[in-house]
């Protein structure tokens, strides 16, 4: 069964600290991961689709990676504005387009 | 209108009732799709719909009924609901030779079943 794992489920950082938001998977065959942001009261916001192992994505102060079993977004001096729920997505190989299964998600809050 | 427009943000509904959720993309996508998030739970999918037809139904119940009329409407039809589908549904569409997992999001409606 495909399964995606977000850790940790909240994390709050100071302004200007960096630090990381890990997404572990397990799927049959990856066809692509995501991350979507997403605020209160709104739907996700598409960010970064990664495809293969060694891949990374850029913007602003975020930064996607992504491993065999594993991905990271990296948060370079968050600003209070960048206080969101953070949500990692896979699609398997062979399923619809779409068809996405979503971690739980990790909140970030960042104090000025 | 921009954007995935969903009506009514805000739906309170009793057990007997029928209501339906709307969705409107204004992005000239050709897929479109239903998901539901529960709190302390992923965002689960729900319906797929490519250029009108149910490609994904991911084994709903028949409470719940989906409906796309044409590449630029989704409803969802609800009726004799159970509390635990109390959930924020949200619609989403992608045009499907676009970029893999970028789906847009309307806000979502909030549903609260007594």
């Amino acid at each position: 069964e495909d399964q995606v794992t977000q850790s940790p489920e909240a994390l709050r950082l100071q302004e200007g600290e960096s630090s990381s938001l890990n997404c572990s998977y397990t799927v049959s065959g990856l066809r692509g991961l995501f991350w979507y942001r997403q605020d209160p009261g709104k739907g996700p916001e598409f960010l970064f689709t990664l495809y293969s192992a060694g891949e990374e994505k850029e913007k602003e102060r975020l930064k996607a990676t992504l491993t065999k079993k594993e991905s990271f977004l990296h948060i370079t001096a968050p600003k209070p504005e960048d206080s969101a729920t953070y949500l990692c997505a896979v699609q398997p190989g062979g399923t619809s387009y779409g068809k996405l299964t979503f971690g739980q998600g990790t909140i970030l809050t960042v104090h000025p | 209108e921009t954007g995935v427009t969903q009506t009514p943000r805000h739906l309170v509904m009793g057990m007997t009732n029928k209501k339906s959720l709307k969705c409107e993309q204004h992005l000239g996508h050709n897929a479109m799709y239903w998901y539901k998030q529960s709190a302390k739970k992923p965002l689960e999918l729900m319906f797929v719909y490519n250029f009108k037809e149910q490609t994904e139904n991911n084994s709903v119940p028949s409470r719940f009924s989906p409906e796309c009329p044409n590449s630029s409407h989704l409803f969802l039809h609800l009726h004799t609901l159970q509390p635990e589908d109390s959930a924020l549904y949200l619609c989403a569409s992608s045009q499907l030779t676009g970029t893999p997992g970028e789906l847009f999001f309307g806000e979502g409606s909030r549903l609260t079943v007594l």
